[in-house]
């Protein structure tokens, strides 16, 4: 099993282009979220999802767009990319809200 | 609302020298108390839940320990591969399916 898989592991915008960052899992899981991570600030919640077709929003939400259509993959959209967006994006998955979750390896991303 | 506080920022240990991470949570109904490794460069990866106070367990030089306050992560005789950050994270029982809160981590380097 590949468990959390993230793509791409790094990338350069510019500020003002938009991107979407890939998240796809193997297993099964229903719940699924995102997290960016800065030095000093910890891991903050950005979006999250507890099954295909439903949505909410985290801690920082602003600036990104997320969508479920399938179990496995949970991407993450940037609408127009700014330097405060520059971060590592963690994607994470599991059974439940109190079950642990299993991370990706992470987006390192740079906005010029 | 709901926080998780670790302590020490940061840790430096000789190796052999046993020690103590501390989380202290202040989270409605916990849940779920989690622990996490994340390497530099890559993502968090779990390590143990504790649902109870009172509650141990144990893998390898790590001990994790669960009041109705705190929580400690107790590491034994610790060696240079030990040297990671450690993140602690508490899953609140009236919050539905939000995610898991994070501290901060404690970054800890074991010197030979």
């Amino acid at each position: 099993n590949a468990g959390v898989t993230q793509t791409p592991k790094f990338q350069v915008l510019k500020t003002g282009q938009s991107m979407t960052l890939q998240c796809a899992q193997d297993m099964n899981h229903e719940y699924m979220s995102w997290y960016r991570q800065d030095p000093g600030m910890g891991l903050r919640l950005i979006h999250y999802s507890v099954g295909a077709g439903i949505t909410d929003q985290g801690e920082v939400p602003n600036g990104y767009n997320v969508s479920r259509s399938t179990t496995e993959d949970f991407p993450l959209r940037l609408l127009s990319a700014a330097p405060s967006q520059t971060s590592v994006y963690f994607c994470a998955s599991s059974y439940a809200g109190n079950q642990p979750q299993h991370f990706g390896d992470g987006t390192r991303l740079s906005i010029l | 609302e709901d926080q998780v506080t670790q302590s020490p920022e940061a840790l430096r240990l000789q190796e052999g020298e046993s020690s103590s991470l501390n989380c202290s949570y202040t989270v409605s109904g916990l849940r779920g108390l989690f622990w996490y490794r994340q390497d530099p460069g890559k993502g968090p990866e779990f390590l143990f839940t504790l649902y109870s106070a009172g509650e141990e367990k144990e893998k390898e030089r790590l001990k994790a320990t669960l009041t109705k306050k705190e929580s400690f992560l107790h590491i034994t005789a610790p060696k240079p591969e030990d040297s990671a950050t450690y993140l602690c994270a508490g899953a609140a029982r009236n919050s539905g399916n939000t995610p898991l809160v994070f501290g901060k981590g404690t970054r800890l380097s074991v010197i030979a």
